[in-house]
């Protein structure tokens, strides 16, 4: 069964970075993209990019390219975001999500819930 | 990119159908049918149940439709049902190859 596992709770200093994982199973991994999703509390949900599993390549929204990086290990099978220079308006839950065909996100992780203060 | 504009809510009785809009311009929704609808339970992950305007996924109840006109696509969910009160998003393909979600709507079933 095709799921995406993402890393535990974090909670961090204004400042600081972080990575949260993604890690995949149940499907071909090259098949797919990956996008990353946020979601501050009782807030909407906010795009934040995505990355392809071919050949590395991001494409990030306008509001993150200075702070967020997309990466992906194919031998693990595992995607990863790094936010640089955390917030407190950072605070949010953060999905990963598989693409279909740059278009829809069919599978969702659990969500990692970042706390900056 | 801005965010798309749906209504904040929406409420219909069992039984009910509602439509929830979605509104963006011709670089977004206008300009693709790539048009996609996210359904979210409190404290849970989104879920795809349309996609490509139209299209349901294997699973999803044939309740849920979608169509689109001009700048405007639109979320049909008939027999509402008590299961279906949660938050609806919309999200568009977008001329700058990314994806732009709508503002979101919470249905509640009366």
């Amino acid at each position: 069964q095709a799921q995406l596992v993402q890393s535990g709770a974090e909670v961090t200093k204004p400042g600081a970075s972080l990575k949260v994982s993604c890690k995949t199973s149940g499907y071909t991994f090259l098949d797919y993209g990956i996008s990353w999703v946020r979601q501050a509390p009782g807030q909407g949900l906010e795009w934040m990019g995505w990355i392809s599993t071919h050949n590395g390549q991001t494409n990030p929204a306008q509001k993150f390219q200075d702070r967020v990086s997309m990466t992906i290990d194919t031998t693990t099978t595992t995607a990863y975001m790094d936010v640089r220079s955390l917030r407190p308006d950072d605070t949010a839950f953060y999905y990963c999500a598989r693409v279909v065909a740059w278009n829809y996100l069919d599978l969702w992780g659990q969500g990692t819930l970042v706390t900056v203060s | 990119q801005s965010a798309l504009t749906q209504p904040a809510s929406v409420s219909g009785s069992p039984g009910q159908s509602i439509t929830i809009f979605c509104t963006g311009t011709s670089t977004d929704v206008g300009g693709y049918n790539s048009v996609s609808w996210y359904q979210q339970h409190p404290g849970k992950a989104p879920k795809v149940v349309i996609y490509d305007v139209s299209k349901r996924p294997s699973g999803i109840s044939n309740r849920f439709s979608g169509s689109k006109s001009g700048h405007t696509a639109s979320l049909i969910i008939s027999g509402l049902r008590a299961e279906d009160e949660a938050d609806y998003y919309c999200t568009s393909y977008t001329i700058n190859s990314n994806i732009v979600f709508g503002t979101g709507t919470k249905v509640t079933v009366l």
